[in-house]
C-alpha cells in the first residue's frame, strides 16, 4: 500500500515563497502529482513529477527525489487567491496505476 | 457546461435510504473513478472502472456500488445510506497513455448528509 505526509497548515505573507513536503511510502512508485483545491471546489491538478528534479509552471514549481521518497511544491510571489488545501499523490506501478492522495496541507496567504 | 457534471450536488436524506449520485462526462475519457473526501482524510478512492465492462473496488468500497451505464456516465450507489456516509463525494475521468501524467478530471462534487 501507499502512505503520505504533508503538514496539514502552512501560513505565509502575499509575496512570499512557500515549499510544501511531502513524503511517501509505496510499494511501487510511478509518479507524484500535486493538486489544489478551493473551499468546496473541486480539485485541479498542478504538476507532475515521474523523474527526479524540478518542474516549474509559472509560479508553481515541483520537486522530486525517488531515492529519498520525498517531493516538494513551491509556491512563489504568493497571492491571496493561492489560499486552497494543496494534496500530493502517488500513482503506483500496478496495472491500474491509480493515485492515493495525502490528506491535503491548507495554505493560508495574508495580507 | 462542465466536462465533468455531478448530480445531485447537495443531497440530504435518512439512515437506511437509497441513494444514487450520477457522474457523466464529455471528455471521452474511459476511465472513471469515484472518490470521497473527510476533512483531514484527503481523497479516498471508493471504486473505478476502466471502461464499460470493468469496475474495480478501491480503498473504502464497503457499503457501496457502482454502475458504468456507458462510457460517458458512471454512477455511485448506496443502498442503506449511514450517517458515517456523510461526505463529499467526487467523481473523475483520466485519460491513461503511456508517458501520460494520469491527471484527474474531478467534477464539482456531491454533497451527502445521511441524518
Amino acid at each position: 500500500g501507499q502512505s503520505l505526509e504533508q503538514p496539514s497548515e502552512v501560513t505565509a505573507v502575499e509575496g512570499a515563497i512557500v515549499q510544501i513536503n511531502c513524503t511517501y511510502q509505496t510499494s511501487g512508485f510511478y509518479g507524484l502529482s500535486w493538486y489544489q483545491q478551493h473551499d468546496g471546489g473541486a480539485p485541479t491538478f498542478l504538476s507532475y513529477n515521474a523523474l527526479d528534479g524540478l518542474e516549474e509552471t509559472g509560479r508553481f514549481s515541483s520537486f522530486l527525489s525517488r531515492s529519498d521518497s520525498y517531493g516538494y511544491l513551491l509556491l512563489q510571489e504568493l497571492q491571496m487567491k493561492d489560499s486552497a488545501s494543496y494534496f500530493c499523490a502517488v500513482r503506483d506501478t500496478g496495472s491500474a496505476r491509480q493515485l492515493t492522495f495525502g490528506s491535503g496541507t491548507q495554505l493560508t496567504v495574508l495580507p | 457546461d462542465a466536462d465533468v457534471t455531478q448530480t445531485p450536488r447537495n443531497r440530504i436524506t435518512k439512515t437506511g435510504k437509497r441513494i444514487m449520485l450520477e457522474c457523466s462526462q464529455t471528455k471521452g475519457h474511459d476511465r472513471m473513478y469515484w472518490y470521497r473526501q473527510d476533512p483531514g482524510l484527503g481523497l479516498r478512492l471508493i471504486y473505478y472502472s476502466f471502461d464499460v465492462k470493468d469496475i474495480n473496488k478501491g480503498e473504502i468500497s464497503d457499503g457501496y456500488s457502482v454502475s458504468r451505464q456507458a462510457q460517458a456516465k458512471f454512477s455511485l450507489s448506496l443502498e442503506s445510506a449511514i450517517p458515517n456516509q456523510t461526505a463529499l463525494y467526487f467523481c473523475a475521468t483520466s485519460d491513461f497513455r503511456a508517458g501520460s501524467t494520469g491527471e484527474l478530471f474531478f467534477g464539482e462534487g456531491s454533497r451527502l448528509t445521511v441524518l
